[in-house]
């Protein structure tokens, strides 16, 4: 029943290596997030698109881009690991434009860097 | 920017009490919500609040969204093993085109057998 899936749960990256990791989901939601989260802080919101608008956070380091192909589908792309990046990164999906939202997020995928 | 504080950080309790923790801000938010997170998993939502007031309850959780629309509460009755993790709370103000969710640090609970 996992309405917001991430792939893999655990990635392992060499340092520099560009590395993607996707994300999808069965909520037919228009908007989709990707937050950074580090040694259980609070997670921090990279980008969001809301159905295709792309809108990037102000601090989100150039290194991290995004795509969107479709509705359902949402890759995170790391072009240029450092040892800085490893963390959980958190997909996340709402309905966008109504009152009552909610933010359902996926299991996460750890990102380790060597 | 936009900052939401929670207290405690952290607490220790006995199995079978009751929790108390709550989230502020300095700003009126339209939307609380509470999320519970696992060592190595994604944020599980807990509940939603949407008017000032507010209580609802899901199963032994209760959480309220305050008069002032700044702050919001969660309380655990009972407390059972299971409920140890680490406790988000979000805010949400409606703009124009997306949905921007803020998050506080989290209260991580330990429940003690």
């Amino acid at each position: 029943d996992a309405m917001v899936i991430q792939n893999p749960r655990y990635q392992v990256t060499q340092f520099g290596k560009p590395v993607t990791l996707s994300c999808s989901q069965t909520l037919n939601h228009n908007v989709m997030y990707w937050y950074q989260q580090k040694s259980s802080q609070a997670p921090k919101l990279l980008f969001h698109y809301y159905d295709k608008d792309f809108n990037n956070e102000a601090d989100t380091p150039d290194n991290f881009q995004s795509r969107r192909p479709n509705t359902s589908f949402c890759f995170l792309d790391i072009r240029s690991p450092g040892l800085g990046d490893a963390a959980m990164y958190l997909c996340a999906t709402s309905k966008g434009g109504i009152a009552n939202e909610k933010l359902f997020f996926g299991s996460g995928t750890q990102l380790s860097v060597l | 920017g936009q900052q939401l504080n929670q207290s405690p950080q952290s607490m220790f309790i006995q199995e079978g009490e009751d929790v108390s923790m709550n989230c502020t801000s300095s700003s009126i938010f339209n939307t609380w919500l509470w999320y519970k997170q696992d060592p190595g998993e994604g944020p599980v939502l807990l509940i939603a609040l949407y008017k000032a007031g507010e209580l609802t309850s899901n199963g032994r959780l209760t959480a309220q969204f305050g008069i002032t629309r700044k702050d919001s509460f969660l309380n655990i009755s009972a407390s059972i093993p299971s409920d140890v993790g680490i406790y988000f709370c979000a805010g949400q103000k409606r703009s124009d085109y997306g949905q921007n969710f803020v998050f506080g640090p989290g209260t991580r609970l330990s429940v003690l057998p």
